[in-house]
């Protein structure tokens, strides 16, 4: 079974613009997580969806946007670019998001701000 | 707020029994996670704790004590392969979010 992939593996971006980021979960997954990590902040909460419904949303600011769509794939989205979005983009799958604990992480997004 | 808490670094020598603790304060939870990260890579779901007591995986095992708010993750029979960092987990009541610790760096020494 496939693994979790995100695309693109890196990106630069400059300030001010705007960046989507994508996430196909395994097979059958239906929740599907994104953290940021960097290392002063370590791994941080960003949002999950299941079904295409967003159900928590971490403590970023409204620039931080996402969507999932019906083939459980899922986009992130960030606006108005800033040097402190810089930092490593982790999507997480997993069967049903509550009652099943394991969480399988994709590579990530590498995205570098300039 | 919630918080995990973890040591930032710990070395130990290879074939050694290290201990990873991760001392949390959040209201409830459903369980304790841990993941491994090597350095460039995703991280890797290791072991749960959804009740207190001890969990065994092999080399590794985790362990959980909801009144003293405290888990530890114990990774027996150190090998090389075991250097990365280390993350404690927990999905708050009511919520479908992940609450991260703050990581530990192992470095196994040969």
């Amino acid at each position: 079974k496939a693994g979790v992939t995100q695309t693109p593996r890196y990106l630069i971006k400059t300030r001010g613009q705007q960046v989507t980021l994508s996430c196909s979960p395994i097979s059958g997954h239906r929740s599907v997580s994104w953290y940021q990590q960097t290392p002063g902040q370590g791994l941080q909460f960003l949002f999950e969806y299941f079904s295409e419904t967003q159900r928590n949303k971490g403590n970023f600011p409204g620039r931080f946007s996402g969507r999932q769509f019906s083939n459980s794939r899922s986009e992130m989205n960030v606006s108005t670019l800033e040097l402190g979005d810089s930092a490593l983009y982790l999507c997480a799958s997993s069967l049903e998001g509550g009652a099943s604990y394991e969480q399988y992480f994709g590579p990530g997004t590498r995205l570098t701000v300039t | 707020g919630q918080s995990l808490e973890q040591p930032s670094e710990v070395t130990a020598v290879e074939g050694a029994i290290v201990q990873i603790n991760c001392t949390y304060q959040t209201s409830g939870f459903y369980g304790l996670s841990w993941y491994q990260q090597h350095d460039g890579g995703a991280p890797t779901f290791l072991s749960y704790n959804a009740l207190d007591g001890l969990e065994e995986t092999g080399r590794f095992s985790s362990f959980l004590s909801r009144s003293d708010s405290y888990g530890y993750l114990l990774l027996q029979e150190l090998q090389m392969k075991d250097s990365a960092s280390y993350f404690c987990a927990v999905r708050p009541v009511g919520t479908y979010k992940y609450i991260f610790g703050t990581g530990t760096r192992l470095k196994v020494l040969a």
